[in-house]
């Protein structure tokens, strides 16, 4: 398995534009997460989902944020309008409903920069 | 709410020495408790997890950790420290069933000769 894929790697976007973050989870994994990670405040969890369905996006910062899971392979992260201190790196992350066997598997995340 | 603190930004050892990294949580009952590694520019790998039983776990690339219900702690260990550890550290905790982790601010560990 190629593990957690996410795109790009690497955005750059000039504030007021949309961002649109990708993930593909591992397949057969059943939760998804999305983190946002900062020198300030670390890692935080902005949304997650089981079964495609949003649980908790008590996390997402303001309605600017927003996230999809269409379905089991994909889901989307999206910032619009994109501002200066939405610059982070934005994880995924899957998981199984038995994590005792496989725990959390990461992405590479997605560096974004708003200028 | 839960919380993990981890209490050192960042630790500096010479290869070959031992290394520590310090844990504590903030949770009524035994949480499950997770330790992650981060290398620059990568995403974060699972290093060890606890959920019960034996209160020494042990990890990839030679760590382990060890719970310490009464001091509400979860140290990680090494006994020889490589330059390729270098890296940032994170602990992480989760109430139990499929609850979101929370993680710690991170521990950054540089390796000197």
């Amino acid at each position: 398995d190629a593990g957690v894929i996410q795109s790009p790697r690497h955005e750059v976007t000039e504030m007021g534009q949309e961002v649109t973050l990708r993930c593909k989870p591992i397949s057969g994994h059943d939760y998804l997460f999305w983190y946002r990670q900062t020198m300030m405040r670390g890692l935080e969890l902005l949304i997650y989902f089981n079964n495609n369905v949003p649980i908790d996006d008590s996390g997402m910062p303001e309605d600017r944020f927003s996230a999809k899971m269409p379905n089991a392979s994909f889901s989307t992260l999206k910032i619009q309008p994109s501002e200066p201190r939405d610059s982070a790196v934005y994880f995924c992350a899957s998981s199984t409903t038995y994590e005792e066997i496989y725990g959390y598997t990461f992405g590479s995340g997605t560096r974004l920069t708003v200028v | 709410a839960q919380s993990v603190t981890q209490p050192d930004i960042h630790i500096t050892v010479s290869e070959g020495a031992s290394l520590e990294l310090r844990c504590n949580y903030s949770y009524g009952a035994t949480p499950y408790l997770f330790w992650y590694v981060q290398s620059p520019g990568q995403g974060l790998q699972l290093l060890l997890k606890y959920f019960s039983g034996d209160t020494l776990v042990q990890g990839i690339k030679g760590f382990e950790a060890e719970f310490k219900r009464s001091q509400s702690s979860f140290n990680l260990r090494k006994p020889s420290v490589h330059w390729s550890d270098a890296a940032e550290y994170f602990c992480a905790v989760r109430k139990g069933g499929n609850t979101p982790l929370v993680f710690g601010k991170g521990t950054r560990l540089s390796v000197i000769a």
